[in-house]
């Protein structure tokens, strides 16, 4: 069974830091391009970041592309957002995701983990 | 950017049809993918490349997808299709390369 576990959420000021990692189990990680999506209070979902399975290839969403790193290490089998100088807006519930191989949707999303940015 | 839009919301009655939609320039020449979020749960993939379903994924949920408008269709609603629908797309000339609709909330009456 495919399981996507985010954890490192939590309270955090304008302009700090904050690490999130996502465990992924039930499938060859390595394989797979993956996501971070994130979804503020009773808003819609926003796409953040993507990484490819072997790292060479990364992008950002705009709204975050100079603040915020993602990463992976697939011998642990765990993705990784580095999130600097946090924003109010940044205020989410931050969801990894797994692409499909060969396609462009996501079709294993994680239960998410709450970043709140506030003094 | 390449902007999806959807209606905020759709009420249906239980055993009718709804119909979600997707508006975008040109979608239709694009693979869309439809998910769907229960409150306080993880968004589920429902309909993937315009009509196909994930397997677990009843047969009511179906897609189309034409010209500037793709369309998630939920055939004979029950109540526990009531949740947030969102549509996505791929635009690799976006500034967010995953492109989500704004999103519907499908209330069963």
């Amino acid at each position: 069974e495919v399981q996507l576990v985010e954890s490192g959420g939590g309270l955090v000021q304008p302009g700090g830091s904050l690490r999130l990692s996502c465990a992924a189990s039930g499938f060859t990680f390595s394989s797979y391009s993956m996501n971070w999506v994130r979804q503020a209070p009773g808003k819609g979902l926003e796409w953040v970041s993507y990484i490819s399975s072997s790292s060479s290839t990364i992008y950002y969403a705009d709204s975050v592309k100079g603040r915020f790193t993602i990463s992976r290490d697939n011998a642990k089998n765990s993705l990784y957002l580095q999130m600097n100088s946090l924003r109010a807006e940044d205020t989410a519930v931050y969801y990894c995701a797994r692409k499909c191989i060969g396609t462009t949707y996501f079709d294993y999303w994680g239960q998410g983990t709450l970043v709140t940015v506030s003094s | 950017s390449y902007v999806l839009t959807q209606p905020p919301s759709v009420s249906v009655a239980p055993g009718q049809t709804a119909r979600i939609t997707c508006g975008g320039n040109n979608i239709g020449s694009k693979s869309v993918h439809w998910y769907q979020q229960k409150p306080g749960q993880a968004p589920v993939l429902v309909v993937y490349d315009d009509s196909d379903r994930p397997s677990g994924i009843p047969e009511r949920f179906s897609g189309s997808n034409s010209g500037n408008t793709a369309t998630l269709t939920i055939s004979r609603v029950e109540a526990g299709d009531e949740a947030d629908y969102y549509c996505q797309v791929w635009d690799s000339s976006s500034d967010h390369f995953y492109v989500f609709g704004t999103g519907t909330k499908v209330t069963v009456l």
